[in-house]
């Protein structure tokens, strides 16, 4: 199986300010297509998970332009310009197509 | 917009069996896969497996692979994950979503992407003798 893995784990951000989280894989994500299946979640405390991005960089729709991804191969990067009360949970990186679907450990954000 | 309503809460005992399920609203089998995803309490995510109804057969988790089966009925778009053998560390909240598909054209198959656009709400299945 690929193994996903995310820095920080934890993360205490000021409001107004920028975070960043970074995912990396154990072996590339590109696929013969030409696409890459990686995406970012979002757990808000007591929810289901909700899609934020798709293959790498594409907003998932209603999500807020303060969110933004990026990256490719093995790396990949989930950046929040401006962190709100709002984003507070747990983000998981997630991979894959078919029968190889893997999450990352995820990364708790919380507010200052 | 596509809603998923997941069965209720459930207790098992060890050794036996639970069958969870997940009804959608909508045309969501057209074109569409159901995966299923499940959280240990305080824990992270782990993908189950996933099953693209147009196309019939499921796939599974290396890990859970062999315990667990996942259905779906086209004609109520209801999807069902079932898992046998159960034990304590099966105790977890069980969650399907529907999934963006992708087609092998060489194989000539459909599979599950990781792009789950709407989520169920969830069934805790706790695991107790």
């Amino acid at each position: 199986d690929v193994v996903m893995t995310q820095t920080p784990l934890s993360l205490s951000v000021t409001p107004g300010q920028p975070a960043s989280i970074s995912c990396k894989s154990s072996r590339s994500l590109l696929q013969n297509n030409g696409k890459t299946y990686l995406y970012w979640y979002l757990q808000k405390p007591g929810q289901s998970p909700q899609l934020l991005i798709y293959e790498i960089s594409r907003l998932f729709s209603g999500v807020p332009d303060r969110f933004s991804g990026s990256g490719s191969g093995t790396t990949f990067t989930l950046q929040i310009s401006r962190v709100e009360a709002d984003d507070v949970g747990v983000y998981y990186c997630m991979q894959g197509v078919g029968k190889d679907l893997t999450f990352g450990p995820g990364t708790k954000v919380e507010i200052k | 917009q596509v809603q998923l309503v997941q069965s209720g809460a459930e207790v098992k005992k060890p050794g036996s069996s639970v069958k969870v399920s997940c009804k959608t609203s909508g045309d969501t089998f057209s074109g569409y896969g159901i995966s299923w995803v499940r959280q240990a309490p305080g824990q992270g995510l782990e993908w189950m497996g996933g099953i693209v109804p147009i196309f019939g057969a499921a796939e599974y988790g290396r890990r859970i692979q062999g315990r667990v089966t996942i259905t779906a009925d086209e004609s109520t778009g209801t999807a069902y994950m079932e898992l046998s053998g159960l034990t304590s560390e099966d105790t977890a909240i069980y969650y399907c979503a529907r999934a963006y598909t992708y087609y092998d054209h060489i194989g000539g198959t459909y599979h599950c992407t990781g792009h789950f656009d709407s989520w169920g709400q969830g069934t805790l299945v706790t695991v107790s003798s």
